[in-house]
């Protein structure tokens, strides 16, 4: 039962660096999402994908980019680190509609620091 | 877009004592769903409730929508060590209160349980 697996788990990035965080689901779920973390600021949602191939924006989506080329993988990109994107990352996973309940499953989470 | 409001933003308690957590939002809740985080780890999902009135219950956690469907909150009785960590509300945006991926959240309640 390996649910929503995100690598890696602590980061440490100088600004301007690049770097993915991966996120694979073997739940073949349609929907997958990236959101962050920030004390005292809930969850904020990134990017989302409603199925391979289709990406869209979420609430804070800039300085970060997503594909999704499989059902599975849903990596996230940052492009050039700034220290603002210090936070900690969750990818999730959800079936499709039509049934009762369709809740997000997290993975554990990736905590990025940039100097 | 959704605000999701939670109070306490903090909460200690004794071991043994009853505690509430209250999620309000500024638009209807059509799909209402409570998380549970433990520190270093993912969110994991507790109950969804959708229909006005309604109050799902699970061990010694009970939820409940209001019939207006902009509150909910969620009880414990008699808390227990185990039962701390963090407790985020999250709310879908589409009338049928499917997530389809993606979930507004509070900035969610830091409950400690002394023994």
């Amino acid at each position: 039962n390996a649910g929503v697996t995100q690598t890696p788990k602590f980061q440490v990035l100088k600004t301007g660096q690049s770097m993915t965080l991966q996120c694979a689901q073997d739940m073949n779920h349609e929907y997958m999402s990236w959101y962050r973390q920030d004390p005292g600021m809930g969850l904020r949602l990134i990017h989302y994908s409603v199925g391979a191939g289709i990406t869209d924006q979420g609430e804070v989506p800039n300085g970060y980019n997503v594909s999704r080329s499989t059902t599975e993988d849903f990596p996230l990109r940052l492009l050039s680190a700034a220290p603002s994107q210090t936070s900690v990352y969750f990818c999730a996973s959800s079936r499709s509609p039509g049934r009762n309940n369709s809740p997000l499953h997290f993975g554990n989470g990736t905590r990025l620091t940039v100097t | 877009s959704q605000e999701l409001e939670q109070s306490p933003q903090s909460l200690i308690v004794q071991e043994g004592k009853n505690l509430t957590i209250n999620c309000t939002s500024s638009k209807t809740l059509y799909g209402l769903y409570w998380y549970k985080q433990k520190y270093g780890e993912g969110l994991i999902f507790l109950m969804m409730l959708q229909k006005g009135g309604e109050e799902k219950s699970h061990e010694k956690i009970t939820a409940k929508l209001d019939e207006k469907k902009q509150q909910s909150s969620l009880h414990i009785t008699a808390s227990q060590p185990s039962h701390a960590g963090i407790y985020l509300c999250g709310a879908a945006s589409n009338a049928g209160g499917t997530s389809y991926g993606k979930l507004t959240f509070g900035q969610g309640t830091i409950l400690t349980v002394h023994p």
